[in-house]
């Protein structure tokens, strides 16, 4: 069973604060990927990293792979109201396993 | 990009209906969809992954005679709740995997959800 977990669950900033979530597991992952969802609507992708070590950056998110493939980060600078919801990370196993979701970090980016 | 349609968005239901849900990729084909379940504040839980053409594989705990997946084609994935109970009422969420050169984005792609309601 692979098990993910994030770090923090509930995080709440002010507006232009930067911040860090955090998925981590025991297990080894062929790809990761980040999703937001709002309220009321279904997850969104955000990016899938595959290469440990990988980094990624999608304007003011960064996004970076373990290099042992078992974690990753996100980073968030000068957060804005807009970037409030539920990250959730989710990894898909080495041998194809449909993968699983994290239980998620919700933000709140207060203005 | 990949998109994948859900539909209804909401649905209120009397307590022993059914209910039926559906999920389309609009410009991929989608040999595999998933249908998820997520409570309120909480993160998604894979209830089954539905195969085009065969029989629906169900997770750990899930009834499969209550939730009936139907994959008829590779673009509708189906999910109907059957003598549904309060406790059924949920957030259920598909999402369809396109691999490459199926016509959309490699990966998963989420539709909207459909917020169940049983009275």
């Amino acid at each position: 069973t692979q098990l993910l977990k994030q770090s923090p669950q509930f995080l709440s900033i002010q507006e232009g604060e930067n911040l860090t979530v955090y998925c981590n597991s025991s297990s080894v992952f062929s790809s990761l990927q980040w999703y937001r969802q709002e309220p009321g609507e279904g997850p969104v992708l955000l990016v899938t990293v595959v290469t440990g070590g990988e980094v990624k950056k999608l304007k003011r998110l960064t996004f970076q792979f373990g290099d042992a493939r078992k974690d990753s980060s996100l980073h968030i600078t000068a957060a804005q109201p807009g970037d409030t919801g539920l990250y959730l990370c989710a990894g898909a196993g080495n041998y194809g396993q449909n993968f699983v979701f994290g239980p998620g970090t919700r933000l709140s980016v207060l203005p | 990009g990949a998109v994948v349609s859900q539909h209804p968005s909401r649905v209120i239901c009397k307590s022993g209906t059914s209910v039926k849900i559906e999920c389309r990729s609009l410009d991929f084909q989608a040999t595999t969809m998933f249908w998820y379940r997520q409570f309120p504040k909480q993160s998604l839980m894979l209830m089954a992954t539905s195969n085009e053409g065969s029989k629906a594989t169900y997770e750990q705990g899930v009834e499969k005679d209550k939730f009936l997946i139907n994959h008829a084609s590779l673009t509708l994935s189906t999910l109907t709740v059957t003598s549904a109970h309060p406790e059924d009422s949920s957030f259920y969420i598909c999402s369809a995997y396109s691999s490459p050169g199926t016509g959309g984005n490699y990966g998963y792609t989420f539709g909207s959800g459909t917020r169940l309601t049983v009275v």
